[in-house]
Order: structure tokens, then C-alpha cells, then sequence
């Protein structure tokens, strides 16, 4: 199957500092990549759509000026955490749609960020 | 997307088959239905889909009931590695190319030695 790499697997970080976690689709074009956040014991939760060559979609209660996303090229789409604070560790999923009619949906290992 | 419905938990022996339900009694006829599973620190992977008929991949089996208002995830013998949190997600076939996948609780699946 397709496959999705996501950069770091882990982070540790100062409150108040910015995280850039980056996703990449390996061996396919991903003309729409998906940022999701999931807390411990709970489920995904999507934050926003990444277009390329547009701006992302967030989803209602996501602050787009605090989760940054950049989707430059067809296999790369950056996320942002600015100014993070301990209310933002989190872990975090990327997660690109394959071409094909079945709208597989392949995901990166996720990035685990911890803010003290 | 409509909505699924899955046991919270189950267990299962190892190297013995499980069978992970789901229901989905408001599906329509362009949903179909996906099953993803996620491990302890990872992130979900696919593995399987189907639309009507049954399907079968090296992973696992897919049995939709003949209304589709029900599958099945059948993992024919159950390995340790096999323990994860399991997801039943419909996605339409008519969807635009943006939509996402919206995860629900799925089965938590405990594989015994």
C-alpha cells in the first residue's frame, strides 16, 4: 500500500515555543492531505483539510492562526503548532488519500508533542 | 457520513478467528463500508473495504450482511499483534475528492496468550 511518512515521531518543547510536524506521501501524489489530533484514550479528531496549492479547511473550534498548515507540493504538507502550550500535547495524525476510486486513506505514524 | 455502531470492547484467544461487528442501518447505497485499525502509538492502517459483496485480503475478511446494514471484520486467527483499537467507517462514493474520514470509538480488540 501507499505510504504516508510523518516527521517527528516525537517532540518535546518549551510553552510558548513553535512545532513544525511535516507529512509526506512517499510514493503517490496527495492533492488533499488530513491533520488529525487525538488525546488519550479518545478517538480522532480531525483539525483541517490540507489543499495544495491552497488554504487549508478547519474544522469549527481549530484556531487557524494557532495550527498552521502549508501544503506546498503534492507530497508534502506541514503542520504548525505556534506559541504551543500544555493544553496542546497532543498526538498528532496526518493522513493522505490514495487516487484510486476506493478513497483509501493511508496515515502516517502520528508525532507525539509534549509541552512543558 | 452515516453513522456506525461497534462494541466498545472484545476479547479474543490467540490464534483463534474473531469476528469484529458493526452496524449501519442508515447506509446508503453509494457508502462503502471501511475498516481501519489503529495500534498502541500509531497511527490507523487500512485494512479493508467493501461495498456489497464480500471480500477477502490478506489481512482479513469482510462479510456484509445482505441489507448492508451490518458487517463483519472476520481476523481468521488472532496474534498478538493483532490487538488494537478497530474502526468501522462508511465513506461515501459520491463524496468529493476533500472528504475525510470521520473516526468513531471503534472496538478496543485484547488478544489472550
Amino acid at each position: 500500500g501507499a505510504v504516508v511518512s510523518q516527521h517527528p515521531s516525537w517532540v518535546i518543547c518549551k510553552s510558548g515555543t513553535s512545532v513544525k510536524i511535516e507529512c509526506r506521501s512517499l510514493d503517490f501524489q496527495a492533492t488533499t492531505m488530513f491533520w488529525y489530533r487525538q488525546f488519550p484514550k479518545q478517538s480522532l479528531m480531525l483539525m483541517a483539510t490540507s489543499n495544495e496549492g491552497s488554504k487549508a479547511t478547519y474544522e469549527q473550534g481549530v484556531e487557524k492562526d494557532k495550527f498552521l498548515i502549508n501544503h506546498a507540493s503534492l507530497t508534502l504538507s506541514t503542520l504548525t503548532v505556534t506559541s504551543a502550550h500544555p493544553e496542546d500535547s497532543s498526538f498528532y495524525i496526518c493522513s493522505a488519500r490514495g487516487t484510486s476510486a476506493s478513497n483509501i486513506q493511508y496515515f502516517g505514524a502520528g508525532t507525539r508533542l509534549s509541552v512543558l | 457520513d452515516a453513522k456506525t455502531t461497534q462494541p466498545n470492547s472484545m476479547e479474543s484467544n490467540e490464534e483463534e478467528p474473531v469476528h469484529l461487528p458493526c452496524n449501519h442501518s442508515t447506509i446508503s447505497g453509494t457508502d462503502y463500508i471501511h475498516w481501519y485499525r489503529q495500534l498502541p502509538s500509531q497511527g490507523p492502517e487500512y485494512v479493508i473495504h467493501g461495498l456489497t459483496s464480500n471480500v477477502n485480503n490478506r489481512m482479513a475478511s469482510l462479510a456484509i450482511a445482505e441489507d448492508r446494514k451490518s458487517s463483519t471484520l472476520i481476523l481468521h486467527r488472532a496474534t498478538l499483534r493483532d490487538a488494537a483499537v478497530y474502526y468501522c467507517i462508511l465513506r461515501n462514493f459520491g463524496s468529493g475528492s476533500a472528504r475525510q474520514l470521520t473516526f468513531g470509538s471503534g472496538t478496543q480488540l485484547t488478544v489472550l496468550p
